[in-house]
């Protein structure tokens, strides 16, 4: 247990759907992450909100749409998915910089499994 | 931009034995994270290194941050089943003002009972 959960942990989803995933941190963490991990692929950084405040969207496709309404929750918003859109979504938080003024160890949640038929 | 490449790609070892592997940067890097994903399952921090030269364990895992500060080292000691998974090394993106962490690609580990 990291103290990040997720939900669900699994989704099977039509293209035409719209559902959200659901992100939880319990670690008084400021920033948040949201990353898919595709079959033999590396990890893939999708949004990052630090202090509630998006960061970057790493050129990732309108279909997926971040929210953070606070410092412990996060949820990714997705509608007209497609087929290759299938993958292990990951969401992760850390403290922020740390006095070394390096980023803090990320932690990660146990990801949501989608499926997009 | 920062890249981190990691070897060997995958292993396959028979239980008991001891397990090296690496990862290396083309530039500097101030911190490297080590991780292991399980079968499913989100990444778990299992080392974090700070300083060049610093050797750090936990349990039969053992770590270390390059003298050069571009490379680091994951071994497992008398390895068991449960060390199977995906290793991965990650350290921080010196290029960007916000916190965002950057990942090798893994070392996949399978463990022969």
């Amino acid at each position: 247990e990291t103290g990040v959960t997720q939900t669900p942990r699994h989704l099977v989803m039509g293209m035409t759907n719209k559902k959200s995933l659901k992100c939880e941190q319990h670690l008084g963490h400021n920033a948040m992450y949201w990353y898919k991990q595709s079959a033999k692929k590396p990890l893939e950084l999708m949004f990052v909100y630090s202090l509630e405040e998006r960061v970057e969207n790493n050129s990732v496709p309108s279909r997926f749409s971040p929210e953070c309404p606070n410092s412990s929750h996060l949820f990714l918003h997705l509608h007209t998915l497609q087929p290759e859109d299938s993958a292990l979504y990951l969401c992760a938080s850390s403290k922020g910089y740390s006095d070394r003024g390096l980023p803090y160890e990320q932690y990660f949640g146990p990801g949501t499994r989608l499926t997009v038929t | 931009g920062q890249q981190l490449n990691q070897s060997p790609q995958s292993m396959f070892i028979q239980e008991g034995e001891d397990v090296s592997m690496n990862c290396t940067s083309s530039s500097i890097f101030n911190t490297w994270l080590w991780y292991k994903q399980d079968p499913g399952e989100g990444p778990v921090l299992l080392i974090a290194l700070y300083k060049a030269g610093e050797l750090t364990s936990n349990g039969r895992l053992t770590a270390q941050f390059g003298i050069t500060r571009k490379d680091s080292f994951l071994n497992i000691s008398a390895s068991i089943p449960s060390d199977v998974g995906i290793y991965f090394c990650a350290g921080p993106d010196l290029e960007t003002s916000y916190d965002k962490v950057i990942f090798g690609p893994g070392t996949s580990l399978s463990v022969i009972p």
